[in-house]
């Protein structure tokens, strides 16, 4: 069983459509990450949720937003795409106090 | 801030080659250190770790040892293979706060039969 799972593993779509992205993991744990990965490969966090609430919000437009239903998903909303939208990201998982982070195997979104 | 600096990709080697990757960070106190790997298609996943100077993680004949004096956590394997293909993250984290990692920019390595 795959431990963090997320879908879609591709999206295309065109600028200015709103799409979700969502993330489950099975392990039990309560902290839960989105992670943004360019061309280059250069990997930032996001987002961070603890047990549903939000602690890390880096700088990321206001069209991008997380929602967490319950401690096991972490599900992320982006409004009105953007050619700079277009990315790889990785949803991620931890224990509050671990250091080792779950990734999901990540989505190709693809803004034309 | 928390940085991590890799050695820039990408590496291209023959099978049986010696790697090394390197990586230095700036933290204050004392962070836990992180090598995690990116196979084609797939998400990063850890392939060792060190929490304290002079430990050193190994895994998979991966080898890295935690250097305060130098603030370096090179990445070596004595002898690589094609299976090795992949991109390599160092990392670091501050325990104060909690899981979040920084990430360095990634170095591309291909072995090449």
């Amino acid at each position: 069983d795959t431990a963090v799972s997320q879908t879609p593993k591709y999206l295309v779509t065109q600028m200015g459509n709103d799409k979700s992205i969502k993330c489950e993991q099975n392990l039990g744990h309560d902290t839960m990450y989105w992670y943004k990965q360019d061309s280059k490969k250069f990997l930032k966090i996001m987002f961070s949720y603890n047990n549903k609430e939000l602690i890390i919000n880096e700088t990321v437009p206001n069209r991008f937003s997380p929602k967490s239903p319950d401690k096991a998903h972490l599900n992320l909303h982006i409004n009105s795409l953007e050619l700079g939208d277009s990315a790889v990201y990785f949803c991620a998982s931890s224990r509050p106090t671990g250091s080792r982070l779950f990734f999901g195997s990540g989505t190709q979104l693809s803004v034309l | 801030g928390n940085s991590v600096t890799q050695m820039e990709g990408p590496v291209t080697l023959s099978e049986e080659a010696f790697l090394t990757i390197n990586c230095t960070y700036t933290a204050t106190g004392y962070p836990s250190l992180f090598w995690y790997v990116q196979y084609p298609g797939e998400g990063l996943q850890l392939l060792l770790k060190a929490t304290k100077a002079d430990d050193k993680g190994s895994n998979k004949g991966f080898e890295a040892t935690y250097r305060k004096e130098t603030t370096s956590f090179h990445l070596e394997k004595g002898s690589v293979q094609v299976s090795d293909s992949a991109v390599y993250f160092c990392a670091l984290s501050k325990e104060t706060s909690g899981s979040r990692l920084t990430f360095g920019e990634g170095t591309q390595l291909t072995v090449n039969p």
